[in-house]
C-alpha cells in the first residue's frame, strides 16, 4: 500500500537558518505530492504540491521538488522565522481510480527560536 | 470565500456514550472527506463522499462510527459507542472533485476526548 516516511521531530532552529525536513514516499503508480502546515490551534493548510516527476512546488519561501528517482519530496526554506513554528505533513494522492484519499506521514514539528 | 465550518470545536464525553459532529464544506465542492488524527499521527482518511454517495470507507469502524451527507452538502459523522481510543481531533476537508485541480481544503477540526 502507499506509505509516507517522515524525519522525526522536534527540529529546532535559530532565526535565519536553513530548514530541510525530508520525506519519502511508497506508492504504485505516479501519486501527487503535498507538504501541509498545521499551526498551533489551526486546521491543516495546504503549504505547497507537485503533481508530476521534477515538479518543484514553492509558496511563502518554502520549495520541494518531487523526485521520482529516489521517491522523495523533501521540504526546504533559506531561512526560517518565529512564526513558522508549526507542524509539517508530506502526503501523497494517489491519482489510480476515483478515491482520492491523502495518505499522511507523521508529521514534523518545527520550533524555530529567536 | 468561507472555508471548511466543523462544530463542535471541542467535546468531551465518556466512554459508551454517543457523540456527532457536523461538517459544512466550501460552497461548489462536490467531494466531503473525514479523517481522524490522532494525538502524534498523521490524518488518516475514515470515509470519502461524493456528492451524497461513498466513495471510500473501507477505514471506518462501521460497528461504532457512521456517516451521512444527505442532499450532497453537509455532513455529519457519528460514534456509537464511543471507546477512550476515539480520542482524537477529527477533520473535515472537501475538494472540489475535479480530476488534476483537486486540492483539498481542511476544517479547523473537533477535538474529542473520551474518558
Amino acid at each position: 500500500g502507499n506509505s509516507v516516511t517522515q524525519m522525526e521531530g522536534p527540529v529546532t532552529l535559530s532565526e535565519e537558518a536553513f530548514l530541510t525536513i525530508n520525506c519519502t514516499y511508497t506508492a504504485t503508480g505516479y501519486p501527487s505530492l503535498f507538504w501541509y502546515v498545521q499551526y498551533p490551534g489551526e486546521g491543516l493548510q495546504l503549504l505547497l504540491k507537485a503533481t508530476k516527476a521534477d515538479d518543484k512546488g514553492s509558496n511563502k519561501g518554502f520549495e520541494a521538488t518531487y523526485r521520482k528517482e529516489t521517491t522523495s519530496f523533501h521540504l526546504e526554506k533559506g531561512s526560517v522565522q518565529v512564526s513558522d513554528s508549526a507542524v509539517y505533513f508530506c502526503a501523497l494522492r494517489d491519482n489510480t481510480g476515483t478515491a482520492s484519499k491523502l495518505t499522511f506521514g507523521t508529521g514534523t514539528r518545527l520550533q524555530v527560536t529567536l | 470565500e468561507a472555508g471548511v465550518a466543523q462544530s463542535p470545536r471541542y467535546k468531551i464525553i465518556e466512554k459508551r456514550q454517543s457523540v456527532a459532529f457536523w461538517c459544512n464544506p466550501i460552497s461548489g465542492h462536490a467531494t466531503l472527506y473525514w479523517y481522524q488524527q490522532i494525538l502524534g499521527q498523521g490524518p488518516k482518511l475514515l470515509i470519502q463522499f461524493q456528492n451524497n454517495g461513498v466513495v471510500d470507507d473501507s477505514q471506518l469502524p462501521k460497528d461504532r462510527f457512521s456517516a451521512e451527507r444527505l442532499k450532497g452538502v453537509d455532513s455529519t459523522l457519528k460514534i456509537q459507542p464511543a471507546k477512550l481510543e476515539d480520542s482524537a481531533v477529527y477533520l473535515c476537508a472537501s475538494s472540489s472533485g475535479l480530476a488534476g485541480v483537486d486540492t483539498q481544503y481542511f476544517g479547523p477540526g473537533t477535538r474529542l476526548t473520551v474518558l
